[in-house]
């Protein structure tokens, strides 16, 4: 069974630019969680998805941040205008149905440094 | 609201020694509560996790945890550490509703002395 797919691997850019992630999760999973880990702390939640649908994005800055997820497939999390405290590694984890109950699979991360 | 604390963010054990990580949490409802690894560079990889049957919890690579409401604490155990076992371990907690994201703790990196 393939894991979930992050692209790009790494990513730098300047303050003020614009960025986006993108991730494929298992293939038959409904539930796509997006999470923000800054060095030295623990992964933090930004958006949960539920096919197509938007579950949680309770921590989501949506003034800058945005995500979406067509066709209750591939998902993109998109940041605009980055600021520098946005440098992070960007987790993706999919799972069957509820996460709590079958399990969360992660990807391995796009790192985003933003100079 | 659900959160995770982790007691130290480094641990230093001696190779074969006893591996200690220490988890409390807070929930309003009952949690599910998770283990996770996380090598450099890498994603997370699930160790273990409590899902309100038994309370003592094994999981992969020798590690087990047991869960103990009265204390709020899920406790990460292994009884001879490895050197393969330097990494950063997350506790992790889930209220298992709809919205059923992961709140993790801040992390504790283990160290593993030769």
């Amino acid at each position: 069974e393939a894991g979930v797919a992050q692209s790009p691997r790494y990513k730098i850019i300047e303050k003020r630019q614009s960025v986006a992630f993108w991730c494929n999760p298992i293939s038959g999973h409904a539930t796509l969680y997006w999470y923000q880990q800054i060095l030295g702390q623990g992964p933090k939640l930004l958006i949960q998805f539920q096919n197509n649908g938007v579950v949680d994005d309770s921590q989501l800055p949506k003034d800058r941040f945005s995500a979406e997820r067509l066709k209750g497939v591939d998902s993109t999390l998109k940041i605009q205008p980055a600021k520098l405290e946005d440098s992070a590694v960007y987790l993706c984890a999919s799972s069957l149905d509820k996460g709590s109950v079958y399990g969360y699979t992660f990807g391995s991360g796009t790192r985003l440094t933003v100079v | 609201a659900q959160s995770v604390t982790q007691l130290g963010s480094h641990v230093s054990v001696s190779e074969g020694a006893l591996v200690l990580l220490r988890c409390n949490y807070s929930s309003s409802v009952p949690p599910y509560l998770f283990w996770y690894v996380q090598y450099p560079n890498q994603g997370l990889q699930l160790l273990l996790k409590y899902t309100s049957a038994a309370t003592l919890v094994k999981g992969i690579n020798g590690f087990e945890a047991e869960f103990k409401k009265s204390e709020t604490s899920f406790h990460l155990t292994k009884p001879s550490a490895h050197m393969s076992d330097a990494a950063e371990y997350f506790c992790a907690v889930s209220e298992g509703g709809g919205a059923d994201g992961l709140t993790f703790g801040k992390g504790t990196h283990l160290i593993i002395q030769p």
